[in-house]
């Protein structure tokens, strides 16, 4: 299957500064990507969907001032966490499609992200 | 509304056989994905079934039935490694996915 690299795989930070997170599509070019938060114990929450050269859709209940995404190529998405809280803690995973009507979505590594 | 349904947790034995329940309900189909996630790590994909029947992929198999809004997935020869978080994800008529809040299985010696 397809690989996408995500990265940071951990990162620690302080409260009040902002993370990035990117996500690669290596061996393909993924026109939709999409970012999910997941909780301990949860299943997957879509934060976020992104179209290669467009704004982002935000699922309800989702800041988008908080949780800036940007999908400037066709194979990287970044997720900036601004102003990170520690109820912001989590783990947070991209996946990517090459067309929204490809059925398989890949998914990046994830990312752990504690804020002290 | 859209909704997934499958059991929280599920504990079975090494060597046997286990079948984890999914029912879904969405605005649409085209489709049903199983995924595997180990704690801590992305999900990796299993199954992706959208016809009815049963597919088979060496000790893990998935079976559909859109009528009945179900699906399940079958491990048989249960392994230690086995022990993981099972995904269950719809896809509704916008091509979005529909996840389920996963099923934890605990395999015992």
């Amino acid at each position: 299957g397809a690989v996408v690299s995500q990265h940071p795989s951990w990162v620690i930070c302080k409260s009040g500064t902002s993370v990035k997170i990117e996500c690669r599509s290596l061996d393909f070019q993924a026109t939709t990507m999409f970012w999910y938060r997941q909780f301990p114990k949860q299943s997957l929450m879509l934060m976020a969907t992104s179209n290669e050269g467009s704004k982002a859709t935000y699922e309800q209940g989702v800041e988008k001032d908080k949780f800036l995404i940007n999908h400037a190529s066709l194979t990287l998405s970044t997720l900036t966490v601004t102003s990170a809280h520690p109820e912001d803690s989590s783990f947070y995973i991209c996946s990517a499609r090459s067309g929204i009507y490809d059925t398989e979505a890949f998914f990046g590594q994830g990312t752990r992200l504690t804020v002290v | 509304g859209q909704n997934i349904d499958q059991p929280t947790e599920m504990t079975a034995t090494e060597g046997a056989i286990v079948q984890i329940n999914c029912t879904y309900q969405t605005s649409g189909f085209n489709g049903l994905f199983w995924y595997q996630q180990h704690a801590g790590e992305a999900p990796t994909f299993l199954s992706y079934n959208v016809l009815d029947g049963l597919e088979e992929k060496g000790r893990f198999s998935s079976f559909l039935s859109r009528s009945k809004g179900y699906s399940y997935l079958l491990l048989k020869e249960l392994q230690m490694k086995d022990s993981a978080s099972y995904l269950c994800a719809a896809i509704d008529s916008n091509y979005q996915l529909i996840w389920g809040a996963g099923t934890k299985l605990i395999i015992k010696p």
